[in-house]
């Protein structure tokens, strides 16, 4: 069965400071990887994804992660955080093929100091 | 924005009651997805279903079902509710099901007390 950990419950940066948050997930194949956002009060927006391809993804807001096969790992990047950045993020993993039932780690909180 | 609805926003109830929870995905989303968030299982998916047929089951209580009615629209029926299931629930759409990017509604708050 597939997993996901999010190994840093709380991350804490300066606005304008780089921000890496950490992805390990558990799968015997090449599975599908996400990274979704969600701010207070709402539900969860897709930043980016990866099925195949170039291991370095951009997504939106700036973000970007890069899949490591031999660290079983998914970071999420961003050179400059803004305030409006801070948000709860979940990492998710989905099988390839067949009826697709994603695992969510159980996200990574992002506080951002002025 | 996802053009994902959900109602209600909030719901507060009392245990052994039942509740009905409804989803409307995005134009031409043939896929609902839903999901319950708690503090202490996180995001957990219960079940996919697909142009009106369940595709996929995840942890889904058996006091908990389903359904995805001819005009896509789908309802999770809660019943003989208890403490623990106080949680967010959220619901998603896709176009398909294999591996598309799903898109959330903003999830209704169940309080039971």
């Amino acid at each position: 069965a597939q997993s996901v950990t999010q190994p840093d419950i709380h991350i804490t940066v300066s606005e304008g400071a780089s921000l890496e948050l950490r992805c390990n997930y558990s799968y015997g194949a090449t599975p599908y990887l996400f990274w979704y956002v969600q701010s207070p009060g709402q539900g969860l927006q897709l930043l980016l994804k990866y099925f195949s391809g170039d291991t370095l993804v951009q997504g939106i807001k700036g973000f970007e992660a890069e899949f490591k096969r031999s660290q079983s790992s998914f970071n999420l990047r961003k050179p400059s955080v803004h305030w409006s950045d801070a948000a709860e993020y979940f990492c998710a993993v989905g099988a390839a093929g067949g009826s697709y039932i994603p695992t969510f780690g159980r996200g990574t909180s992002l506080i951002v100091h002025p | 924005d996802s053009g994902v609805t959900q109602t209600p926003k909030h719901l507060i109830t009392a245990t052994g009651q039942r509740v009905t929870l409804r989803c409307s995905p995005r134009s031409g989303d043939l896929s609902v997805y839903w999901y319950q968030q708690s503090l202490d299982q996180g995001l957990q998916f219960l079940i996919q279903y697909y142009n009106g047929e369940e595709r996929a089951k995840g942890n889904i209580l058996e006091r908990f079902s389903a359904q995805q009615f001819p005009d896509l629209h789908s309802e999770l029926n809660l019943s003989s509710l208890e403490l623990g299931d106080s949680a967010l629930y959220f619901c998603a759409s896709s176009v398909g099901g294999v591996g598309e990017t799903q898109y959330f509604g903003p999830g209704t708050r169940l309080l039971v007390l």
